[in-house]
């Protein structure tokens, strides 16, 4: 375990589901961000928290929602997603954004769109 | 939109083998180039964390060396082994967007 921790691994859900992903550091760290990597392609950066204020939203379509309910929480609510959308979904969290650390990544959620 | 690119996509060689791969990135507004392993089924692992030109960080077996002028990292393995065998992401946080932009990865095979 990394110190980051994401539920579920694997979650499967159709069209018109609303489901959470969620990821969880107990670091100290004030950033966390969502990334999606889809098949063949680069980790694309979704959203940035720093301190617990939106900092980056990279035109994610609105049927992704997050939500950072304090320092320690990060939350990716779905809906209405697309078969497209099946993609690893990994969160990260760093010291804060403007610092040059590494990030620590969590495992990711395996999301199925079906 | 940043430009990271890695080469070679992917290679295998033979344990007890030296390899190295290439990250180019665009050379204005650089901050730092981040290096990761991605072993399968496992989280990205940060490995080093580079700024200066002609930056040198080394862990055990693992080096990596950085020339921000002309926009580039290598990253060198000596004698690799199967443990090795994973996928290396190098990242850039550019000043101005302050958004770390990942390449594709080589991925690495070593074969016993």
């Amino acid at each position: 375990e990394t110190g980051v921790t994401q539920t579920p691994r694997h979650l499967v859900m159709g069209m018109t589901n609303k489901k959470s992903l969620k990821c969880e550091q107990h670091l100290g760290h004030n950033a966390m961000y969502w990334y999606k990597q889809s098949a063949k392609k680069p980790l694309e950066l979704m959203f940035v928290y720093n301190f617990k204020e939106q900092t980056e939203n990279n035109s994610v379509p609105s049927r992704f929602s997050p939500e950072c309910p304090n320092s320690s929480h990060l939350f990716l609510h779905l809906h209405t997603l697309q078969p497209e959308d099946s993609a690893l979904y990994l969160c990260a969290s760093s010291q804060n954004r403007d610092r040059v650390d590494g990030y620590t990544f969590g495992s990711g959620t395996r999301l199925t769109v079906v | 939109i940043l430009n990271v690119e890695q080469s070679p996509q992917s290679l295998h060689v033979q344990e007890g083998d030296s390899t190295n791969f290439t990250c180019s990135f665009p050379s204005s507004n650089f901050y730092a180039l981040h290096w990761y392993r991605w072993e399968t089924a496992k989280s990205p692992e940060a490995l080093f964390v580079m700024t200066l030109n002609g930056d040198e960080k080394k862990k055990g077996r693992i080096s990596a060396t950085l020339n921000t002028k002309e926009g580039y990292s290598y990253l060198y393995i000596k004698g690799s082994q199967p443990e090795d065998s994973a996928t290396y992401l190098c990242a850039l946080l550019s000043g101005s967007a302050r958004q770390l932009t990942f390449g594709s990865g080589t991925q690495l095979t070593v074969l016993p």
